[in-house]
């Protein structure tokens, strides 16, 4: 099993430029989850998803865009990227909402 | 709103020995779910331990123990016979209990990095 897949690993932007994580899971969870990891400060909530076609904002969504078309698929949007939003961004999955949840291995975003 | 505060930034263990790592949580709430998680050097989070509030009895799970004093808001996780695998970063989670709005989410510590030495 694969679990939750994160795409790509690594990618540095420029300030304005925008960019898709992508994110999938082959656990057929209906809940996803995009966390942001900042040095020091923890794993804040982006967006999460309650099942396909519904998504939520979380503690920190200025700037980011999600969809949940199937229930496999969970791509982070960003607009106009600045600076702020350098972080390593983390995708996970659970069957039950905040339950033992399946991190993603990861993407590291520099926006310089 | 509820928080999670790991007051050890850092921790160092020998190998073999046994290491407590801190936890507090701040709630008005009087049931909800606790977690441990840990994130070795290759970033991907990983479950250790899970603890409900309305369970008197601590969880375990092999090496890793809590101890959950929920007067004392406090949640400390416990790992005996320390290995070099164990080395990573651990977070401190608290979920309510409640799944309106943005309860039923987890709230994350900012972690402990807890290096064993051989």
């Amino acid at each position: 099993n694969a679990g939750v897949t994160q795409t790509p690993k690594f990618r540095i932007l420029k300030i304005g430029q925008s960019m898709t994580l992508q994110c999938a899971q082959d656990m057929n969870h209906n809940y996803m989850y995009w966390y942001r990891q900042d040095p020091g400060m923890g794993l804040k909530l982006i967006y999460y998803s309650v099942g396909a076609g519904i998504t939520d904002k979380g503690e920190v969504p200025n700037g980011y865009n999600v969809s949940r078309s199937t229930t496999e698929d969970f791509p982070l949007r960003l607009e106009l990227a600045a600076p702020s939003q350098t972080s390593v961004y983390f995708c996970a999955s659970s069957t039950r909402r905040g339950e033992k949840l399946f991190f993603g291995s990861g993407t590291q975003l520099s926006v310089l | 709103a509820q928080t999670v505060t790991q007051s050890q930034p850092e921790m160092s263990v020998q190998e073999a020995e046994t290491v407590t790592l801190s936890c507090t949580y701040d709630t008005s709430e009087s049931d909800y779910y606790l977690f441990w998680y840990k994130q070795p050097p290759s970033r991907q989070m990983i479950l250790v331990i899970r603890q409900e509030a309305y369970k008197q009895q601590n969880a375990t799970e092999n090496r890793f123990s809590v101890n959950f004093q929920k007067a004392a808001k406090s949640f400390s996780l416990k790992i005996s016979d320390s290995q070099l695998g164990d080395a990573a970063m651990y977070f401190c989670a608290y979920r309510s209990v409640e799944y309106g709005g943005s309860q039923g989410n987890l709230i994350f510590g900012k972690g402990t990095k807890l290096s064993v030495k051989p």
